[in-house]
């Protein structure tokens, strides 16, 4: 199909444990993202990804991992999640960057107890 | 820390009126600006981008931009029980790449 997916759509992890979004997209767009939303705070990007292989850093960081070596996957781990992470998580692609349009996926409730 | 601002409301309308929503920024060296839409439960999709001062429209959508004043708006003619949702301001500068207000919930009342 085509557009931009996220799994698992629903996750409960511990404190401690790594764990791994997967964001996959099928338009070949150059761009991705990851962002997280919390009440109160709206959406805040972690990291973005101009192109395979060139990712660089968003407003929040710390504790989540990146990594693009496919153009149509952007997966995100946290290394040790901790109960700071419980959110929702949701992976964004486009074609022009952050002055275009992002197309968002159906995202990612995470659950840290 | 470079910020967005919006009420957060509810901002309550009734079905047929104007709706205008408001945002503030911080950062004056923002040069893009959006407007998403999110229904509850669902993801984020764009609705107008502006990038100059000034009015554009795209259908029942206006949005306005005054850099002077550092302030961007969305008004929205003939409200539809459909346009309840939360709406997001977004701006985009090279130092802060884009930043999010934490939306405006907008309810039309038929």
């Amino acid at each position: 199909d085509a557009g931009i997916t996220q799994s698992p759509r629903y996750k409960i992890t511990e404190t401690g444990r790594q764990v791994t979004l997967m964001c996959h997209q099928t338009w070949s767009h150059s761009y991705m993202f990851w962002y997280r939303q919390d009440l109160g705070h709206g959406l805040r990007l972690i990291y973005y990804s101009a192109a395979a292989d060139i990712t660089d850093k968003g407003e929040v960081p710390d504790g989540y991992v990146v990594s693009r070596s496919k153009t149509e996957n952007f997966p995100l781990t946290l290394e040790s999640a901790t109960r700071s992470q419980t959110s929702v998580y949701f992976c964004a692609s486009g074609a022009g960057g952050m002055t275009d349009t992002q197309y968002f996926g159906p995202g990612t409730r995470l659950t840290v107890l | 820390q470079k910020e967005v601002e919006q009420n957060s409301g509810p901002l309550s309308v009734p079905e047929g009126a104007i709706a205008s929503l408001n945002c503030t920024y911080s950062d004056r060296g923002s040069q893009s600006f959006f407007w998403y839409r999110q229904y509850s439960g669902k993801s984020p999709e764009l609705i107008m981008s502006i990038y100059s001062n000034g009015d554009k429209e795209d259908g029942r959508f206006t949005a306005q931009l005054n850099k002077a004043s550092q302030y961007v708006s969305l008004l929205i003619r003939d409200s539809q029980p459909s346009d309840s949702a939360t709406y997001l301001c977004a701006a985009y500068s090279s130092a802060s790449k884009i930043i999010f207000g934490s939306g405006t919930r907008l309810s039309i009342r038929p």
